[in-house]
């Protein structure tokens, strides 16, 4: 069985930029969120989604945008960079958008400068 | 809406004494809750939650946490502390509705003595 897998670990953007971080859900999991983990603060849910829809979304602007493809994987976009976006992005999958069992990636680390 | 607070920032205690961190919710319907632990450059891996039927819950790698509705509270322990247990520890809170997205509190950094 293979785990939620997120590419890349790391990665450097300049503010103004646009960024694509991507998401594999776990086998037979067919609901992916995503959260936000600024330094030393817990995750932020940014969106879901379900069905290729999002499903739910937090307090985030626009310019932060995903993706759901028939295979179930994800991807988060986030437009115009702004320095206060470096965090750590992770993906959790789930079996549906109700399950209250979500399993973590190890997360992409977006450093903007 | 759903909060959860963690006091303090960081907790150390000696290999072999007791672990307590402390959670409490806020949540106007029944919650779910959660503990998960982070270890360095890593993702989150859950280790125990609680949905409504035993108040008592327990998890892996020896941690449990009780649920006290009249406190609002859902603290994590573990009888005796291991240096592999030295990481993060997040408590969050879920409604049981469409979509069960987790609230997160802040965090606990645990570090063990040797």
């Amino acid at each position: 069985e293979t785990g939620v897998t997120q590419s890349p670990t790391h990665l450097i953007k300049t503010r103004g930029q646009q960024v694509t971080l991507r998401c594999s859900s776990q086998s037979g999991h067919n609901t992916v969120s995503w959260y936000q983990q600024a330094l030393g603060q817990g995750p932020q849910f940014i969106f879901q989604y379900y069905r290729e829809e999002e499903n739910g979304r937090g307090n985030f602007p626009p310019r932060f945008s995903g993706l759901q493809f028939p295979n179930y994987s994800s991807e988060l976009n986030v437009n115009a960079l702004e320095l206060d976006d470096s965090a750590l992005y992770l993906c959790a999958s789930s079996l549906s958008p109700g399950n209250t069992e979500a399993f973590f990636g190890q997360g992409t680390r977006l450093t903007v400068v | 809406a759903q909060s959860v607070t963690q006091l303090g920032s960081h907790v150390s205690v000696s290999e072999g004494a007791l672990v307590l961190l402390r959670c409490n919710y806020s949540s106007s319907v029944p919650p779910y809750l959660f503990w998960y632990v982070q270890y360095p450059n890593q993702g989150l891996q859950l280790l125990l939650k609680y949905t409504s039927a035993a108040t008592l819950v327990k998890g892996i790698n020896g941690f449990e946490a009780e649920f006290k509705k009249s406190e609002t509270s859902f603290h994590l322990t573990k009888p005796s502390a291991h240096m592999s247990d030295a990481a993060e520890y997040f408590c969050a809170v879920s409604d049981p509705g469409a979509n069960s997205k987790l609230t997160f509190g802040k965090g606990i950094t645990l570090s063990v003595r040797p």
